[in-house]
């Protein structure tokens, strides 16, 4: 059974411009969550889709937004970007919604430089 | 202060030694406890599941968590230059959201 894909694996913009990731989870997974990764934060909790409905919000702005197509993909958006957004963006897929045992696998990530 | 702490390193330690790696949390609702190894250029892949209190031991790893002391441990026997990596703590309540440490990096030297 193929991983969970994110495209594209690196990516360069410059300040101001915006960005859409995708994320294709593994087959049968209905669960789609974002996390951003940088040295000094770690790992945070962006969002998480199930059945292409929003369930949690992390604390980010609003300039983060994603959402999750039928076929359970799913894609989140920069706008505007500023240097600070800088980092290594991970999508985890699992079949149920977050929950006490559910298990969460993650792509290799797309790693986004803002100039 | 950050919910979950977690050392970044680099801690380097010699092919065969007893690993340990650390978390601490201050946050009393969280119930359950996990580690994740990271390699470079890739996701994190999850090592140890842990409800509550109490060890959980799988081949050469072994996760502890103790809830009163608000500390769980990693501890990784007879290790090996393959399992040179980021080890993550990751932990979460009832909201069942995870909340991360930054991760250390562990650098086991031939």
């Amino acid at each position: 059974k193929a991983g969970v894909t994110q495209t594209p694996r690196y990516l360069i913009k410059t300040r101001g411009q915006q960005v859409t990731l995708s994320c294709s989870p593994i087959s049968g997974h209905r669960s789609v969550s974002w996390y951003q990764q940088t040295p000094g934060q770690g790992l945070q909790f962006l969002f998480e889709y199930f059945s292409e409905t929003q369930r949690n919000k992390g604390n980010f702005p609003g300039r983060f937004s994603g959402r999750q197509f039928s076929n359970s993909r799913s894609e989140m958006n920069v706008s505007t970007l500023e240097l600070g957004d800088s980092a290594l963006y991970l999508c985890a897929s699992s079949l149920e919604p977050a929950g006490a045992t559910d298990t969460q696998y993650f792509g290799p990530g797309t790693r986004l430089t803002v100039l | 202060q950050k919910e979950v702490e977690q050392d970044p390193g680099p801690l380097s330690v010699p092919e065969g030694a007893i690993v340990s790696l650390n978390c601490t949390y201050s946050n009393s609702a969280f119930q359950y406890f996990m580690w994740y190894r990271q390699y470079s250029r890739k996701g994190p892949e999850l090592l140890m599941y842990t409800y509550s209190s109490g060890n959980k031991e799988d081949g050469r790893f072994t996760a502890q968590v103790d809830k009163s002391s608000k500390y769980i441990s990693l501890f990784i026997r007879d290790s090996q230059p393959s399992d040179s990596a980021t080890y993550l703590c990751a932990m979460k309540g009832s909201n069942y959201q995870l909340i991360w440490g930054a991760g250390t990096k562990l650098i086991i030297k031939p």
